[in-house]
């Protein structure tokens, strides 16, 4: 996995609750993108960021999907008032550079699940 | 919407055969392209990246790109059981940095 950190590996929501979900990229990377998989399905796009930038959002819900990626400190997935629905996968990944032949190195995911 | 298709299989191989799988895409100005492999439960791992029409070799791995007929294939010679698993076809986006995903093809190499 290229050095990507997630964290938590595992998280238990009950409807209604936040869900934080955490990325660090590999040392270096400054590019972070966000990517979420249902079972038995390929990865979706959610949203792309530098540095205290959203660069790129339109993979993202309009409502209660947020996220961050401060000057300091991990990447920061934020999803308010989980549903059922929300069960997933959650991969991060990150490259070095915009644009060009870079290649996304992935994390380990967090596997979502909510009740 | 720009999208990246493939067979869900399953692709069934007997072992030390050669596993071809195929992908399509619609964006036509799209320049990166790559092959994920995905292990039940796990994350994806780059295994191939190619950017120019032709064949890019690494070990028993052959990646083919064909820009004119937007398709892009993954050759694995000699199958081996742990080659089984879900290979993912990628597209960079041409008009962002966005990475586009097939919904993935299962492999499975049969002793």
């Amino acid at each position: 996995n290229a050095g990507v950190m997630q964290n938590p590996r595992h998280l238990v929501r009950r409807r209604g609750q936040e869900a934080r979900l955490r990325c660090s990229p590999v040392k270096g990377h400054s590019h972070v993108y966000w990517y979420r998989q249902l079972p038995e399905e390929g990865l979706k796009f959610m949203v792309y960021l530098q540095k205290e930038n959203i660069i790129d959002e339109s993979g993202m819900p309009k409502e209660r999907f947020s996220a961050e990626f401060p000057k300091e400190g991990p990447s920061i997935l934020r999803i308010q008032q989980v549903v059922r629905g929300d069960s997933a996968a959650y991969f991060c990944a990150s490259s070095p550079v915009q644009g060009g032949k870079e290649t996304q190195y992935f994390g380990p995911g967090t596997r979502l699940l909510v009740l | 919407q720009k999208e990246v298709e493939q067979n869900s299989g399953p692709l069934s191989v007997p072992e030390g055969a050669i596993a071809s799988l195929n992908c399509t895409y619609s964006d036509r100005g799209s320049q990166s392209f790559f092959w994920y492999r995905q292990y039940s439960g796990k994350s994806p791992e780059l295994i191939m990246s190619i950017y120019s029409n032709g064949d890019k070799e690494d070990g028993r791995f052959t990646a083919q790109l064909n820009k004119a007929s937007q398709y892009v294939s993954l050759l694995i010679r000699d199958s081996q059981p742990s080659d089984s698993a879900t290979y993912l076809c990628a597209v960079k986006d041409s008009s962002a940095s966005k990475i586009i995903f097939g919904s993935g093809t299962r492999l499975s190499i049969r002793p």
